[in-house]
């Protein structure tokens, strides 16, 4: 089985600053996968970035990038020069192999308010 | 690319009716998942059906059902309504690679 913890219920950041979003996980699992995703007040789930457990470089896009520490299982979300519309729930989640194909599980979000 | 497309939006349901959601996938995805999501119980996975299959299954009751046509357009059904069905329905298309796509979801609320 797959855990996901958030443990920051909400975050505040000014405008243009960076902020790091907390995701730690569990499996015992070898082959996995890492997701974020935000989720604005629209309800949409945007893909953010994705991280393999065997990818031995963190992943980036764009503003945001992925600190990978798969000996502390965690998976922290940075996002840099922080904008206005960054201001949404965000998700880490996780796919496993023993879970099954696209099965993914969800952290409790964190959600983010950017300040100017 | 079009995106993931969900219908309807809305919903308003009576407790006791049933309701059917519809999810048109990215073309070319095979794969389509189902997620409720809800402020007691956060993102929680129905299902997952693949080739018009279903291969996988979350942990909810029998009156949560789902299918999947040729065209990779799936559906999924909710009988005998509650009160606690009240949620955002998430749909996601995903393809061989790890990418997966949400749709902007369903809301239902059960009056």
């Amino acid at each position: 089985a797959q855990k996901i913890t958030q443990t920051q219920p909400g975050m505040f950041v000014q405008e243009k600053e960076a902020v790091t979003l907390d995701c730690t996980y569990d499996t015992s699992d070898q082959s996995y996968g890492l997701f974020w995703y935000k989720q604005p007040s629209s309800g949409e789930m945007i893909f953010l970035i994705y991280q393999g457990s065997y990818d031995e470089q963190n992943a980036t896009e764009g503003r945001y990038s992925l600190n990978f520490q798969k000996a502390r299982k965690s998976a922290n979300l940075v996002i840099s020069a922080s904008q206005l519309g960054d201001s949404a729930m965000y998700f880490c989640a996780m796919r496993g192999s023993s879970s099954g194909f696209q099965k993914l599980v969800f952290g409790t979000g964190t959600r983010l308010l950017v300040s100017p | 690319k079009a995106g993931v497309t969900q219908t309807p939006r809305y919903l308003i349901k009576t407790r006791g009716q049933q309701v059917t959601l519809s999810c048109s996938p990215i073309s070319g995805h095979r794969s389509v998942s189902w997620y409720q999501q809800t402020p007691g119980q956060g993102l929680q996975f129905l299902f997952e059906y693949f080739s018009e299959t279903q291969r996988n299954k979350g942990n909810f009751p029998g009156r949560f059902s789902g299918r999947q046509f040729s065209n990779s357009r799936s559906e999924m059904n909710v009988s005998t309504l509650e009160l606690g069905d009240s949620a955002l329905y998430l749909c996601a298309s995903g393809s061989s690679s790890y990418e997966q796509y949400f749709g902007p979801g369903t809301r239902l609320t059960v009056t």
